[in-house]
C-alpha cells in the first residue's frame, strides 16, 4: 500500500519569499510522485513528477521538488512566491507500474501581499 | 489544446433522482479515472478503466453508483438514487497508461462536475 502525508494543511508566505510545502510518502515499492495544483473552482493541474530519473525535478511556474529516499520526502519549493501561486497543492503517490493515484490531504497556500 | 471535458459543470438535484455525469477523455488516452472530492474526505478514487474495461471500482458504493465506458470517447458515472451525502465535486481524469514496457502514470484532470443533492 502507498500513502502520502502532507505535513501542513495551510501555509502562508509573503510575496517574493520562498515557498516550502512538505510531503512524506510511504510505499512498499518504487514510487512515482507528483505534485498537483488546484486553483479555486478549477480542476487539478500537474506541476511536476518524479518517476525514478533525476531526484531533483523541475516543474512549471518555477516550482521544483527533490526526491529524498532516505527521508521518504518529496517537498515542493519555489524561490520566490507570486500572488498567482495561491491555491491548494496536492502531493500524490503511485506505485511504479500501477496507475492508481493516492492523494494527500492538500496544503492551502496563501500569499500575503 | 487536448483536454478532458466533463459535463455538466454543475448539477443540483433532489434526493432520490438519478444523476449522470459524463466525461470525454483526451483522444488516445487509454486509462480513465473517476475521483470524488469533498471537504471531509479529500480526493478519493471511485473507479478506473483501462482500454474501456473496469479495473478497480472498490472505492465506489456499489448499491447506487455505476461507471461505464460505452466507447473510447465517453465515460459515464451514474448515481441512482442520489442522496445528500453524494454532494461533492466529481473529477474525471485520463492518462496514457502503459506505453510499451513503461507506464506513464500522469493523469490529466477535467474541470469537474459540482453535484449538489438537496
Amino acid at each position: 500500500a502507498q500513502s502520502v502525508t502532507q505535513l501542513d494543511s495551510h501555509v502562508s508566505v509573503s510575496e517574493g519569499t520562498p515557498v516550502l510545502l512538505r510531503c512524506n510518502y510511504s510505499s512498499s515499492y518504487s514510487p512515482s510522485l507528483f505534485w498537483y495544483v488546484q486553483h479555486p473552482n478549477k480542476g487539478l493541474q500537474l506541476l511536476l513528477k518524479y518517476t525514478s530519473a533525476a531526484t531533483l525535478v523541475k516543474g512549471i511556474n518555477g516550482f521544483e521538488a527533490e526526491f529524498k529516499k532516505s527521508e521518504t520526502s518529496f517537498h515542493l519549493t519555489k524561490p520566490s512566491a507570486h500572488m498567482s501561486d495561491a491555491a491548494e497543492y496536492f502531493c500524490v503517490v503511485s506505485i511504479f507500474g500501477n496507475e492508481k493515484l493516492t492523494f494527500g490531504t492538500g496544503t492551502r497556500l496563501t500569499i500575503i501581499p | 489544446d487536448a483536454r478532458v471535458t466533463q459535463t455538466p459543470r454543475h448539477k443540483v438535484t433532489e434526493m432520490g433522482q438519478e444523476v449522470t455525469m459524463r466525461c470525454q477523455p483526451i483522444l488516445g488516452h487509454n486509462t480513465v479515472f473517476w475521483y470524488r472530492q469533498t471537504m471531509m474526505q479529500g480526493l478519493e478514487l471511485l473507479a478506473y478503466f483501462r482500454n474501456r474495461a473496469p479495473l478497480d471500482d472498490s472505492g465506489m458504493p456499489k448499491d447506487r453508483f455505476s461507471a461505464e465506458m460505452p466507447d473510447a470517447t465517453l465515460a459515464t458515472l451514474k448515481i441512482q438514487p442520489s442522496e445528500p451525502r453524494d454532494s461533492a465535486v466529481y473529477f474525471c481524469a485520463s492518462g496514457l497508461g502503459f506505453v510499451g514496457q513503461d507506464i506513464n502514470t500522469e493523469a490529466f484532470f477535467g474541470q469537474g462536475t459540482r453535484l449538489t443533492v438537496v
